[in-house]
């Protein structure tokens, strides 16, 4: 597609519970990017993978959080055993595969933990 | 770590007033800079990016942002605002040398009277 779709648009889980969330980067993208916004401020990276593979997960959690993007899926964004401090909007984002190219975002999903 | 300033946290100003949002960040290496626009309730919409040559950037809406090396700045301006610039705008850097993340600064919420 021509826009990076993100699904749900909201999800709210209990404490302890586990959330996933899903990015389908536009078509012909190789590049997808997550990142969290907490309370609307600072966009915090998160991972990113080329094709299937992680390109940086300097941004990822030790625990709990995993993400994945595999052939013909969308790509995932998991979380284990959340906590409130995970409730933030989780944007995806993709670029195409050549150099110097910007990030096109997707609405985001609104994660509330409650 | 690289880091990114946005010095106005919020701004209010009359429709046809001027704006200029300043942005600083940290890093001295080569980098690639951008403006995001996130209008209430959607995602974030590129604006304007520098990669290389003329530090004087045009954009979508109006918008120009100068690229100054020197002051690790890239500002951005509009002429005369309208009521529809009301937004939150994101400065954003990718440092070359640690991949193509991008780092956002705070944010600056635009709010336009008419």
């Amino acid at each position: 597609g021509e826009e990076v779709a993100q699904t749900p648009k909201h999800l709210v889980r209990g404490e302890g519970q586990k959330a996933k969330l899903y990015c389908a980067p536009i078509k012909g993208h190789s590049y997808v990017f997550w990142y969290q916004q907490v309370l609307k401020n600072e966009f915090k990276f998160l991972i990113s993978f080329q094709n299937e593979n992680v390109f940086d997960e300097t941004g990822m959690p030790k625990e709990r959080f995993s993400a994945k993007c595999l052939p013909n899926s969308p790509c995932s964004l998991e979380i284990q055993a959340t906590k409130l401090e995970d409730s933030a909007v989780y944007f995806c984002a993709s670029s195409p595969p050549w150099g110097n190219q910007p990030q096109h975002f997707g609405d985001g999903t609104r994660l509330s933990i409650l | 770590a690289q880091s990114v300033s946005q010095h106005n946290h919020h701004v209010i100003l009359s429709e046809a007033a001027s704006l200029e949002l300043g942005c600083n960040y940290s890093y001295g290496g080569t980098v690639n800079l951008f403006w995001y626009v996130q209008y209430p309730g959607q995602h974030l919409q590129l604006l304007l990016k520098y990669f290389s040559g003329d530090p004087l950037v045009k954009g979508i809406k109006g918008f120009e942002a100068e690229f100054i090396k020197s002051k690790f700045s890239f500002n951005l301006r509009k002429p005369s605002v309208q009521w529809s610039d009301t937004a939150e705008y994101f400065c954003a850097v990718i440092v070359k040398a640690a991949g193509n993340k991008l780092t956002f600064g705070g944010g600056t919420r635009v709010l336009v009277k008419p």
